[in-house]
């Protein structure tokens, strides 16, 4: 079964300083992993994707995530981070097609990012 | 500009009283989606649809319904049934058929609270 967890509900940085958030996986299949970004009242922006390609995915905004399959994880960073950043950052799995759940999203419970001045 | 619309952006509601969320995309997408946000509690599926005329219930389908009349169309009515509305909605569309990953696009969200 398929299931995500982000390990920081809270994460807080100061402007200029490096973000990590992070994000383990499960998955019996070859997963889809995606992040996506929600600023206050806001829907969501997808921020980046990795589908099977090159395991390090850049975004937008300067984001980038590695997809680890030896430690099911799917970091997201940013070498520095500016004041607009401050959001909700959630990480989500979802297994292929011929895996047979018709290809449901699976949402971690966000990360809530601060960003200090 | 393509996009998804959802309307209104605030939505006040009685107890007892049915009301429709409107969403509306334009990217030609197959398969829409209706999600609950609560705090702390991520995103939780309610109904979906992969094509005109057919929709699956998600998580949290009780108190809920939707049709799915139009391609472009998804309304999502909170019934007097559903215990606690009071919520962020939002819904989204992706491609189906051809792609071999959900990528989901999202509109700006409904924020329904009942009096």
């Amino acid at each position: 079964a398929q299931s995500v967890t982000q390990l920081d509900s809270h994460v807080s940085v100061s402007e200029g300083t490096p973000v990590l958030l992070r994000c383990n996986y499960s998955s019996s299949y070859s997963p889809s992993l995606f992040w996506y970004v929600q600023h206050p009242n806001k829907g969501l922006q997808l921020l980046l994707k990795y589908t099977s390609a090159a395991t390090l995915v850049k975004g937008i905004n300067g984001f980038e995530a590695e997809f680890k399959k030896s430690e099911t994880s799917f970091h997201l960073t940013k070498p520095s981070a500016h004041m607009s950043d401050a959001a909700e950052y959630f990480c989500v799995v979802s297994d292929p097609i011929n895996a047979g759940n018709n290809r449901k999203l699976i949402w971690g419970l966000g990360t809530s990012l601060a960003v200090n001045p | 500009d393509g996009g998804i619309t959802q309307s209104p952006k605030y939505l006040f509601r009685k107890e007892g009283q049915n009301v429709t969320l409107s969403c509306e995309q334009n990217l030609n997408h197959d398969a829409m989606y209706w999600y609950r946000q609560d705090p702390g509690q991520g995103l939780r599926l309610i109904y979906y649809s992969q094509i005109v005329n057919d929709f699956q219930k998600g998580d949290i389908a009780e108190g809920y319904s939707v049709s799915r009349e139009k391609k472009e169309s998804f309304p999502l009515t909170v019934t007097s049934a559903q215990k606690n509305p009071t919520a962020f909605y939002l819904c989204a569309s992706s491609m189906w058929v051809a792609a071999t990953y959900n990528e989901q696009f999202f509109g700006p969200g409904t924020r329904l609270t009942v009096l």
